[in-house]
C-alpha cells in the first residue's frame, strides 16, 4: 500500500502570497491531519477532516484554512504569507478517525517564506 | 501553551546504553499516549504507544513506563543503537486531536 503522500516537497514563497499544499491519504484512510512543524515548536496541530468536514481545529489564525475531497484528498490553503509561516507542513493520515487511531504521516512540504 | 512538555531537548548516548526521554501532560482527558520515531527529511513514524489504564508498555527494546497519578509517561530505550539516531517526539490525544512534545534529539555514539 501506498503511503502517505504530499505534493510539493519543496515551495519558496514571498510574503503575502498564498499557497496551497496537496495531502493524498493512504488508500481508504478518511481522516486527515495537519500539523505544523517547527524546531523551537515541535509539531503544531493545524486542523483535521473527516469525510470531508473539518472534526478539529488548532489554535491557528483564520490564515489557514483546509478542505477534503470525496476522495479524502485534502488541501491546505496558507492566505498573506508571514516570515513565520517558514515550516514543514506534515500531513497525517488515519483509517478510522476514531481516537487512538495510528497516524501515518507524509513526508512532509518545506514552505520557505521570504 | 505547550500541552505536552518532553525532555531533554538532546541526549547523547554510547552504544548499549540506555536512552530516556520524559514527558508531562496537564489534561487528564487525553486517553492515548504515543510516541513517534523522526528521521532526517521523513515524517514522524509511530514507535509505540499506551493507554493510560496500562503502566507499562513494552515492545522489544522500546518501553513505555506511564504514571498517571504524576501525568508523565517515559520512552526508554535499551541497548541503544546508532541507528536510533533520531528525533523522537511524545503526544497525548483526546477526540482523535494529538498534542506533541517538542522533541528529542538522540544520538548514539558507537
Amino acid at each position: 500500500k501506498a503511503g502517505v503522500t504530499q505534493t510539493p516537497r519543496y515551495l519558496i514563497k514571498t510574503r503575502g502570497q498564498q499557497v496551497t499544499l496537496s495531502c493524498s491519504p493512504i488508500s481508504g484512510h478518511r481522516s486527515v491531519s495537519w500539523y505544523q512543524q517547527t524546531p523551537g515548536q515541535g509539531l503544531q496541530f493545524l486542523f483535521e477532516y473527516f469525510s470531508e468536514t473539518q472534526r478539529n481545529k488548532g489554535n491557528f489564525p483564520g490564515r489557514f484554512s483546509g478542505r477534503q475531497f470525496s476522495n479524502s484528498r485534502s488541501e491546505m490553503n496558507v492566505s498573506t504569507l508571514e516570515l513565520g509561516d517558514s515550516a514543514l507542513y506534515l500531513c497525517a493520515s488515519g483509517p478510522t478517525g476514531t481516537n487512538q487511531d495510528t497516524q501515518y504521516f507524509g513526508p512532509g512540504t518545506r514552505l520557505t517564506v521570504l | 501553551q505547550q500541552q505536552v512538555k518532553q525532555s531533554p531537548q538532546s541526549l547523547i548516548v554510547q552504544k548499549g546504553g540506555i536512552s530516556i526521554i520524559n514527558c508531562a501532560y496537564e489534561n487528564t482527558a487525553f486517553d492515548y499516549f504515543p510516541w513517534y520515531q523522526q528521521f532526517p527529511g521523513k515524517g514522524p513514524a509511530l514507535l509505540i504507544a499506551i493507554r493510560p489504564d496500562v503502566s507499562e508498555k513494552k515492545e522489544g527494546r522500546f518501553t513505555i513506563s506511564f504514571n498517571k497519578s504524576a501525568k508523565q509517561f517515559s520512552l526508554h530505550i535499551m541497548d541503544s543503537q546508532p541507528g536510533d539516531s533520531a528525533t523522537y517526539f511524545c503526544a497525548a490525544s483526546r477526540s482523535n486531536q494529538f498534542y506533541f512534545g517538542t522533541g528529542t534529539s538522540l544520538t548514539v555514539i558507537p
